[in-house]
């Protein structure tokens, strides 16, 4: 089935400085999500990213839908404590022969700030 | 707050029981779905209701089932509990059968 590879799996960086975060596919999207999730608490949507080439802003999050349609990029800059937390990419896929609404994660990258 | 509920939070029972979790979706969202999320297999879809219709199902177990009632919200039955059933389970919603889903906070069931 389709898999979606996220990297890095995690990282530890200092208040203030940019994120950079990716994921990657073997197959084709036609859309891509960025969720955030906290301990203890449900995925948040933070982006979504309809065409090839999307490049679409929420605040200090940047996302792009790659041009191959196999890839997607989240940035975050200056980051704050608040930012941390765990940060996935899901997509679209089929499940049983239809497209309805079944999304694959990657398996996240969590990220630790540090005042 | 996603305007997605579900219940209760916590969940703690007995190897072979049966659970029911119950999840009710964002004001106007007539899609409803199920997700396991465990250490081990990342966050893991499960199955699909649309108005009351199941719509695609993942690769959810015999022993789970579900619906969604006349009001929309919707009830995930798990039976035969495994120790392996330990994790969160998450409900999410969207208006029709789109991709964009609203996640609720979750229910950690564990399983002893």
């Amino acid at each position: 089935g389709q898999q979606l590879n996220q990297s890095p799996q995690s990282m530890f960086i200092q208040e203030g400085e940019d994120v950079s975060m990716n994921c990657t596919s073997s197959s084709i999207f036609n859309t891509w999500l960025w969720y955030k999730q906290d301990p203890g608490e449900g995925p948040v949507l933070l982006i979504a990213l309809y065409k090839a080439g999307e490049l679409t802003s929420n605040g200090r999050l940047t996302a792009q839908f790659g041009i191959t349609r196999k890839d997607s990029f989240l940035n975050i800059s200056a980051s704050i404590p608040s930012d941390v937390g765990i940060y996935f990419c899901a997509g679209p896929t089929n499940a049983g022969g239809t497209s309805y609404g079944k999304l694959t994660f990657g398996q996240g990258t969590i990220l630790t700030v540090h005042p | 707050d996603s305007g997605v509920t579900q219940t209760p939070k916590h969940l703690i029972t007995a190897t072979g029981q049966r659970v029911t979790l119950r999840c009710s979706p964002r004001s106007g969202d007539l899609s409803v779905y199920w997700y396991q999320q465990s250490l081990d297999q990342g966050l893991q879809f499960l199955i699909h209701y649309y108005n009351g219709e199941e719509r695609a199902k993942g690769n959810i177990l015999e022993r789970f089932s579900a619906q969604q009632f006349p009001d929309l919200h919707s009830e995930l039955n798990l039976s035969s509990l495994e120790l392996g059933d330990s994790a969160l389970y998450f409900c999410a919603s969207s208006v029709d059968s789109g991709i964009v889903q609203f996640f609720g906070p979750g229910t950690r069931l564990t399983v002893l």
